[in-house]
This record gives C-alpha cells, sequence and structure tokens, in this order.
C-alpha cells in the first residue's frame, strides 16, 4: 500500500534558522512524484516544491530544498533562513505512479517560527 | 497569476439535505479533483476527473457523491443526502497535464458543515 507518513506533529524554529521537516513514503512503483504543500491558517493549499523519484538532484525551490534519499524511501523538506510567515502546516504528498492521479498526503507538521 | 476559485467559502446545510460545490478550475487545465480535509485530519483524495469522465475515485467517494463540468468553465461536487460526518473542508484542484510532476494547483476551499 502506498502511504506518506509524517512523524512530527509540530516544530519550532527560531525566526533566520533552518528547519527540517521529515517526510517517509513507501510505495512499491518505481515511478513516483513526491510533492510539499503548505497551509497557513487561511487554509488554502500552496505548492512549494516536487522532486521525481528519477531526479538525480535535490529538487531546490528559493528557500525551500528536498533532502531527497531514495534508499531510506524519505523526502524532507528542508526551510532555511525562516520567516515569520512561514508558521503553517506542511504536508508531504506523493503521486504513486503513473497509474493513478490521486495525492496522497501525510498527516502534516505544524511548524511555528518565533523571533 | 491564474487560481482556482471556489464557492461558497463556507456552506451549513442540516443533516439530509443536497449540497453542490462549486469550482471554477484553471482555464487551460484538462484535469480536475477534488479533496476533502477533515478538521485536524489529513487532505483525503476523493475523485479525479478528464474528459468529463470520473478517472479515479477513492472508497470515500460512494453513491451520495457525484460531480459534473456542466459547462466550459465550472466543476461541481454534488453531495445527495449530507451525514454529519461530510463535514469537512473540500478542496477543487485542476492541472494542465497528467504527468508525475505535474502540480496540482488547489482552490481555497469551501468549508461545509453539517447540522
Amino acid at each position: 500500500a502506498q502511504k506518506i507518513t509524517q512523524t512530527q506533529p509540530g516544530m519550532f524554529v527560531q525566526e533566520k534558522e533552518a528547519v527540517t521537516l521529515d517526510c517517509t513514503y513507501d510505495t512499491s512503483d518505481p515511478s513516483y512524484g513526491l510533492f510539499w504543500y503548505k497551509q497557513p491558517s487561511s487554509g488554502e493549499m500552496i505548492f512549494l516544491i516536487y522532486q521525481g523519484s528519477y531526479d538525480q538532484q535535490n529538487a531546490t525551490e528559493g528557500r525551500y530544498s528536498l533532502n531527497f534519499q531514495k534508499a531510506r524511501k524519505s523526502a524532507n523538506l528542508v526551510i532555511s533562513a525562516s520567516q515569520l510567515g512561514d508558521s503553517a502546516m506542511y504536508f508531504c504528498a506523493m503521486r504513486g505512479g503513473y497509474n493513478t492521479d490521486k495525492l496522497i498526503f501525510g498527516t502534516g507538521t505544524r511548524l511555528q517560527v518565533f523571533p | 497569476e491564474p487560481e482556482v476559485t471556489q464557492t461558497p467559502s463556507h456552506q451549513v446545510t442540516q443533516m439530509g439535505q443536497e449540497v453542490i460545490l462549486r469550482c471554477v478550475p484553471i482555464s487551460n487545465h484538462l484535469y480536475f479533483y477534488w479533496y476533502r480535509q477533515i478538521l485536524g485530519q489529513k487532505v483525503e483524495f476523493l475523485v479525479s476527473f478528464y474528459n468529463n469522465e470520473i478517472s479515479e475515485k477513492s472508497e470515500i467517494f460512494d453513491d451520495q457523491f457525484s460531480v459534473e463540468r456542466p459547462d466550459g468553465s465550472n466543476f461541481t461536487l454534488k453531495i445527495r443526502s449530507t451525514k454529519l460526518e461530510d463535514s469537512a473542508m473540500y478542496f477543487c484542484a485542476s492541472s494542465e497535464r497528467d504527468g508525475l510532476g505535474d502540480e496540482q494547483y488547489f482552490g481555497p476551499g469551501t468549508r461545509l458543515t453539517v447540522t
């Protein structure tokens, strides 16, 4: 079965520091995509970053980078230089192969950035 | 920047009533999705839709649910006879293509409260 696990229900980080949000996944399909979404208190889902299973390099998007360790089936999100506006829920999601449309989400990590 | 819109932002209905949640996907997108998020829980896939047909649905999407693209712009989710457990945030999403890495753009959500 395909599954996403986020083991950190909450994380705290000081402004300007880096933080890593953990995500592990399980799939038997060799082709899959991994996504991170941010959900602020207003409720919308904002796409942050994508990593494909065949990508050789870790994905980066501005202050976001993805630490992809395929053998360990982990896809951790690293936020550098945290800002107060980064306080939100963060969801890891997977599209498990070409034969499915759906994104499977983890339970999320609530990140709080303090001054 | 184009965005997915959803109406209403909040809907309150009585148990047993029918509700229709409306979405306007991004105009050049061809693939449409509904997800739901029960308060405090993870986002769950309901259904995907392409070329006027359901392409995939989850076990949540039973006979009480239906989707429709009544015209060239709207995409709707109907719940025929609402139950208390249907109370959730419902997200519409759309994507231009169906590749593994193609981002699903989420709307702001409709909060459905069933009393």
